[in-house]
Parts: C-alpha cells; structure tokens; sequence
C-alpha cells in the first residue's frame, strides 16, 4: 500500500530554516508530482509549490518564493520541502502530496508534519 | 494567480439533505477543478477531480459539475460523516490555489 510518510513535527525560532521530509513508500514518486500544502491553525488549506521528480522541475507560489526550496531525490522516493526565514505566520501543519501527472489532483496525501516557530 | 472563491462559506443542514457549494474561478480553467474534504483534526481527501469525475471510494451520493468558471459540489443525502469542511482548488496552471473552504455544520 503506498503511504507518505512525513517527518516529525519540529519547532524553530524566528529567522531559521525548517526541512520537512516526504517519502513515498511502496511506490516510486516518478510517475507523480509532488505538492506541499499548508494550513496555519484554524486556516484553510494553502499551495506553496511542487515538484515534477521525474524531470526534476520545480514550481513555487509567488508568496514563498525566494524563501523555499522543494527538490526530490529519486533513489530514496524522498521530497524534501525548505522554507528559511521563519516567522510566527509559518506556524502551520505542512502536507505533501502526491500529484497526478494529466489533471494535478492531489490523491494521496502525508499525515502532515507539525511545525511551530516561536522565540 | 487565479483566484477561487467559493460560497456559501458555511451552511446548516440535516442528516438526508440535498446540499450544494459552489466554487467559482477567476477565470476560465476549463475542468480542471478538484473538490476536497477535510474533517476536524485529519487529513483532506480527495473527493471529486476533473470538475466531475468521482475518486475511487467516494461514495455516490458525492457528484460535481461546471466547467470553465463555475463549479458545484452536490452532496444527495447528508450523512453524519459529511460534516466536515470542503475545499475546491483550481488545477489548470500554478500556484494552485484552494478555494477558503465551506464548513458544513449539523443542524
């Protein structure tokens, strides 16, 4: 059965950097796309960005970019998402998710890793 | 950006009722128009992709409709395990944005 398997939640202070992991076991992630998604509490449901492991292309929201970094490293199925410069507004659960190649539907989707920023 | 919005941004209803959210773009995105669920504290799930096209599991009484700007999600006999909150996120080109989501409460 193929699952998502995130890292643990994290907590950081303001001005650091934060790198979530996402493993897809049981199948290999180059036939998707991988997104990350977050939601701050009591928030909705929020795209940062995706990656295509397959060709190894990237693409980011306007709102992160410059501030995160999303790559795959195929010969362990594992995305890794990096968002630098902390602050309190990115207290919030980060998902990923898988991504279908055609429509970009998001089928299948980590528990979420927790991750607070506070001094 | 496209932007999604969707309405109403919570309702009321009762086990058995016939419901409908609507999500509308900014802009023509063709079909590609996904609806999630999300239930307190879990994970959101896919519910209906391609405007239309049912996820596997769903159950039946899920459908949606529309194409280019405007989209529904219909929901045919409210369950218990329908209170939850629904996203749509538009897919046609990034950012992908989600809709702010409807809260569906019991009444």
């Amino acid at each position: 059965q193929v699952q998502l398997v995130q890292s643990g939640a994290e907590v950081k202070k303001p001005g650091s950097s934060v790198r979530v992991s996402c493993e897809a076991s049981g199948d290999s992630f180059t036939r998707y796309i991988v997104n990350w998604v977050r939601q701050a509490p009591g928030q909705g449901l929020e795209w940062m960005g995706r990656i295509i492991p397959m060709f190894g292309t990237s693409n980011y929201a306007q709102k992160f970019q410059g501030r995160v970094m999303i790559i795959a490293d195929k010969s362990t199925n594992t995305a890794y998402m990096e968002l630098s410069s902390l602050t309190s507004q990115d207290t919030a659960v980060y998902y990923c998710a898988r991504g279908d190649m055609s429509w970009d539907y998001m089928d299948l989707w980590g528990k979420g890793t927790t991750v607070t920023v506070s001094s | 950006d496209i932007q999604v919005t969707q309405s109403p941004s919570s309702l009321s209803a009762s086990v058995g009722d016939r419901i409908t959210i609507t999500c509308r773009a900014s802009q023509a995105i063709d079909n590609y128009l996904n609806w999630y669920q999300q239930e307190p504290g879990k994970v959101p799930k896919l519910l209906i992709y391609a405007a239309s096209s049912l996820h596997s599991g769903v159950p039946s009484r899920f459908s949606g409709s529309g194409s280019g700007t405007d989209f529904t999600l219909t929901i045919s006999s409210l369950q218990p395990e329908d209170f939850a909150t629904y996203y749509c996120q538009q897919s046609y080109s990034p950012p992908f944005t989600f809709g702010p989501g409807t809260k569906v409460h019991i009444k």
